[in-house]
């Protein structure tokens, strides 16, 4: 069966300080994946979204950015947070085909002080 | 994607079915109706989803109104561990790349 890990759980950074999550798909090839950002009592923004290895779609204009090394892992990353960038990120995934069923990671909240 | 309304806030004795209403009554007829839900501080779960006919797994039931307008997911049995946000979300499946929009959902509280 298909699994989806992130990485850290919970981060605290300071403002101005850079970032990198990772989100890693088990048991599955070539997925299409997400990230998606959840602020306190609010709805998911969709960040970013591959359909391949290299092949990145960015959704808003922001701080940061999001990079697909290999097929079954996704980074997101930024060069100097900011306040405004604290948040819960999800990772989800679904199949390259058929139906887009997205399933989600259990997430990274992150804290910038 | 289709607006959804869904109230805001639901309280279900546990054991009981949980009947959680949605109306989308601007769907379009090549989107399907999806739930999810999200319990606090966790990623969100999918439930299970259809497109004009009623869907049973091993979650949850969704039935769907002929006209498409609305639908409901039923919990057959809640319990505690079935408190959480749910989301109904209508989208264009085979959409690569495509967002879910999430609203505000139904908070569900299971209480013993």
């Amino acid at each position: 069966s298909q699994t989806i890990h992130q990485w850290p759980a919970t981060l605290v950074q300071p403002v101005g300080s850079p970032l990198s999550l990772e989100c890693t798909v088990e048991g599955t090839s070539n997925p299409n994946l997400y990230w998606y950002r959840q602020a306190a009592g609010r709805g998911l923004q969709l960040l970013f979204y591959s359909v391949g290895i290299g092949q990145i779609s960015s959704e808003v204009p922001q701080n940061l950015s999001a990079s697909r090394p290999q097929d079954r892992q996704f980074i997101l990353s930024s060069k100097k947070l900011l306040l405004s960038d604290s948040g819960f990120y999800l990772c989800a995934w679904s199949a390259g085909q058929g139906a887009q069923t997205q399933y989600f990671g259990p997430g990274t909240r992150l804290l910038v002080l | 994607d289709a607006k959804t309304t869904q109230p805001t806030s639901m309280d279900c004795a546990e054991g009981r079915a949980a009947n959680l209403p949605c109306n989308h009554s601007t769907i379009s007829g090549n989107e399907y109706v999806y739930w999810y839900r999200q319990i606090h501080s966790q990623g969100p779960q999918y439930i299970i989803h259809g497109l004009k006919n009623n869907e049973t797994n091993e979650m949850a039931s969704l039935i769907i109104t002929e006209d498409r307008k609305s639908s409901t997911l039923i919990l057959p049995h809640a319990t505690l561990r079935d408190t959480a946000v749910y989301y109904c979300i209508v989208r264009v499946v085979y959409n690569q790349g495509g967002k879910l929009i999430f609203g505000q959902g139904t908070e569900l509280s299971v209480k013993p």
